[in-house]
């Protein structure tokens, strides 16, 4: 079965501090993976996919099928990074959520 | 700009009344779909459509209904909500192709 494990609720980081929030899936075939982002009072977001291998507001992340993750990294926290992250995994036209992680950034 | 427009923005309705969450799209895409969003939770997907094909997950009540008239609009019937039905609403929109979905802000759902 398609599942996508977030096993922190809650991270809390000073500002200029590295961050990574950690992502892993199971699925049985090819994944797709993508991180979207809820920042407070906006609608859900894509921040980034793992197909495009970019580099969003500083933000990466990198799918290891070895250890099946895509673990979202930042080298330096910014406040403006607080937000719901949740990682997604793509199942023919649906998306699988994990169950979110909120980022805290503290000055 | 395109996007993915849902009214009401906040909807208050009592108890087993009948309300009506609209939702349309700019972007022409065949695929929509509507989430229920409880607080500090993920989205769940109550059902979507590719074109006119509904398609409901197995574990979205009954009183949960959809209607897709064309390919711009999207409407979520709760037939008779409940406490529990109280949420954010959000309905978002794909391609097949890309698989990214764009999301609309939500309809928050209070039930007196």
């Amino acid at each position: 079965a398609q599942r996508v494990t977030q096993p922190e609720k809650l991270l809390s980081v000073f500002k200029g501090a590295p961050v990574e929030l950690k992502c892993n899936y199971s699925y049985s075939g090819s994944p797709e993976l993508f991180w979207y982002v809820q920042y407070s009072r906006q609608r859900l977001q894509l921040l980034l996919r793992h197909i495009s291998r970019e580099s969003i507001k500083g933000f990466t992340a990198d799918l290891n099928k070895g250890e099946t993750s895509f673990h979202l990294k930042k080298p330096f926290a910014q406040e403006e990074d607080s937000a719901m992250y949740y990682c997604a995994l793509r199942s023919f036209q649906k998306l699988v959520f994990g169950t979110g992680t909120r980022l805290l950034v503290s000055p | 700009d395109a996007m993915v427009i849902q009214n009401p923005r906040y909807q208050v309705t009592q108890f087993g009344k009948p309300v009506t969450l609209s939702c349309s799209q700019t972007l022409n895409h065949n695929v929509m779909y509507w989430y229920q969003q409880k607080s500090s939770q993920a989205p769940k997907l109550l059902f979507h459509y590719y074109d006119k094909d509904f398609n409901n997950e197995a574990d979205t009540p009954d009183n949960f209904q959809s209607r897709r008239p064309n390919t711009s609009f999207c409407f979520l019937d709760i037939r008779s909500p409940g406490l529990g039905d109280a949420a954010m609403y959000l309905c978002a929109t794909s391609s097949p192709r890309s698989g990214e979905q764009f999301f609309g802000p939500g309809t928050r759902l209070t039930v007196l």
